[in-house]
């Protein structure tokens, strides 16, 4: 199983918003929507910020935003403020095999 | 609350066993449903999940670890064991125990602080 596939970097200026995409295959994110996304600055644990493709654990701020279409799931931070800069990753659980795939991650600069 | 915290070694030489253990609380691997998993992530690298346990004792594994890694739990000390053997210095990275469960059924809602494991001789 391959990893999900990623930019490298993406960046917006405070304020603007930035889309990151995760692309996988049809046996993956394209089978199922239990695609997540997280959360990771530097030196510390991941953190939940979109589940299920397009929802949102308590707590989340509604700037972030999921959806999916196809085989290519996306992550949108709107209104970008500086916490927002950090590592994101994608994950989807592959329901045939019962395990899971995480994204090749993506670095958000906010400039 | 759900809390959870990774311990083991720092450093294991190569082709030695890595155990690793997830104590947490707020949750019972007893209840349907419930599940903890395990992520690593070497220095600079992306996130790989490794192995996921769940509350009817069923396991999963990476299809690329699946000879090398044992996942067991201990429901009565609420722990669950990662075993992982023949280290090599490319398992060198951060561990991470995660619950998944609860309305997170799919996902890894929770994560542990994670531990470092440097594998060197």
């Amino acid at each position: 199983q391959s990893a999900l596939t990623q930019p490298p970097s993406a960046s917006g200026s405070p304020g603007q918003s930035v889309t990151i995409s995760c692309t996988g295959t049809s046996s993956d994110v394209g089978s199922y929507n239990y695609v997540s996304w997280y959360q990771q600055h530097p030196g510390k644990a991941p953190k939940l910020m979109i589940y299920e493709v397009s929802k949102r654990p308590s707590g989340v701020p509604d700037r972030f935003s999921g959806s999916k279409s196809g085989n290519t799931a996306s992550l949108t931070v709107s209104g970008l403020q500086a916490e927002d800069e950090a590592d994101y990753y994608c994950n989807s659980y592959v329901g045939s095999s019962n395990f899971y795939v995480f994204g090749t991650g993506t670095k958000v600069t906010v400039l | 609350q759900i809390t959870l915290k990774e311990s083991g070694p720092t450093l294991v030489k190569p082709t030695q066993t890595l155990t690793l253990t997830c104590s947490f609380s707020g949750f019972s691997l007893s209840t349907s449903g419930e599940a903890v998993g395990w992520i690593r992530q070497p220095p600079g690298k992306a996130l790989e999940w490794l192995a996921l346990i769940y509350w009817d004792d069923g396991k999963r594994y990476s299809p690329s670890l699946k000879s090398r890694l044992t996942i067991t739990k201990d429901t009565s000390k609420n722990q669950v064991v990662l075993t992982m053997t023949n280290m090599d210095p490319v398992d060198t990275g951060t561990y991470y125990c995660a619950h998944r469960g609860g309305n997170y059924y799919y996902t890894f809602h929770i994560w542990g602080q994670g531990t470092m494991v440097t594998v060197s001789s």
